[in-house]
């Protein structure tokens, strides 16, 4: 069973634009919640996380939103750019899991 | 050199054979974690441990084996190996494994081993 999941495996944007990944998932214990980006054959490193008694954390040109009620989070990059072109994994943790999504390939077009 | 490293980075083995993949961190974290990555599955928990000598299971244990005598190493050994094993193993290390708190406790991870098992 996917606990969490992200339903887009592949996105496209223009350099400059915003980029919206998107991620649900179905455990009401995750109360934490993390996105990594991975290069090819680069480990994931971590981006930006968010604590489920918030409901937007921001570091720069990345933004996580975090909707409880709907068990959804989505990272927006504004403005997007090349070197952001990567896989994106959405984490989930709490009691004691933890769960990544399947990822998404992020392509940002110059 | 500080960080996480994994060895090898590439593995090709038989079927039936025994493979060990080994993983060292430099920075004392108590957590270290086992992941394979799949096309389709992202990444899927193996093992994972709290602390040297305790080790648990995670999403996908069935064919794995680990042990942990010394803080810094976390090795992953793959008993009799499988094709369905092929895949790309990544280990990771943690201060913590995860809390509602203020607290940032994100997984370094490691470069990654590709692991072909024909």
């Amino acid at each position: 069973d996917q606990q969490v999941k992200q339903n887009s495996p592949s996105l496209s944007v223009q350099e400059g634009r915003i980029s919206i990944l998107n991620c649900d998932y179905t455990n009401s214990m995750f109360d934490y919640f993390l996105w990594y980006k991975k290069y090819p054959a680069e480990g994931p490193t971590f981006l930006i996380s968010i604590s489920s008694i918030k409901d937007k954390n921001e570091d720069g040109r990345f933004t996580v939103f975090l909707n409880k009620s709907a068990k959804h989070l989505s990272l927006h990059i504004v403005p997007s750019q090349p070197g952001d072109s990567a896989v994106y994994f959405c984490a989930a943790s709490g009691d004691n899991d933890m769960r990544f999504g399947a990822g998404t390939r992020l392509t940002v077009k110059p | 050199d500080a960080g996480i490293t994994q060895s090898p980075r590439y593995k090709i083995t038989e079927t039936g054979r025994q493979v060990t993949l080994m993983c060292h961190q430099t920075w004392s974290h108590s957590y270290m974690f086992w992941y394979r990555q799949d096309l389709g599955h992202g990444l899927r928990l193996i093992y994972y441990s709290a602390a040297a000598d305790i080790t648990d299971k995670g999403e996908v244990p069935d064919g794995y084996v680990v042990s942990r005598s010394k803080t810094e190493n976390f090795p992953l050994t793959l008993e009799s190996a499988t094709r369905s094993q092929t895949s790309v193993y990544f280990c990771a290390s943690s201060e913590s494994l995860g809390q509602a708190s203020q607290t940032s406790y994100e997984q370094y991870f490691g470069p990654g081993t590709r692991l072909t098992v024909t």
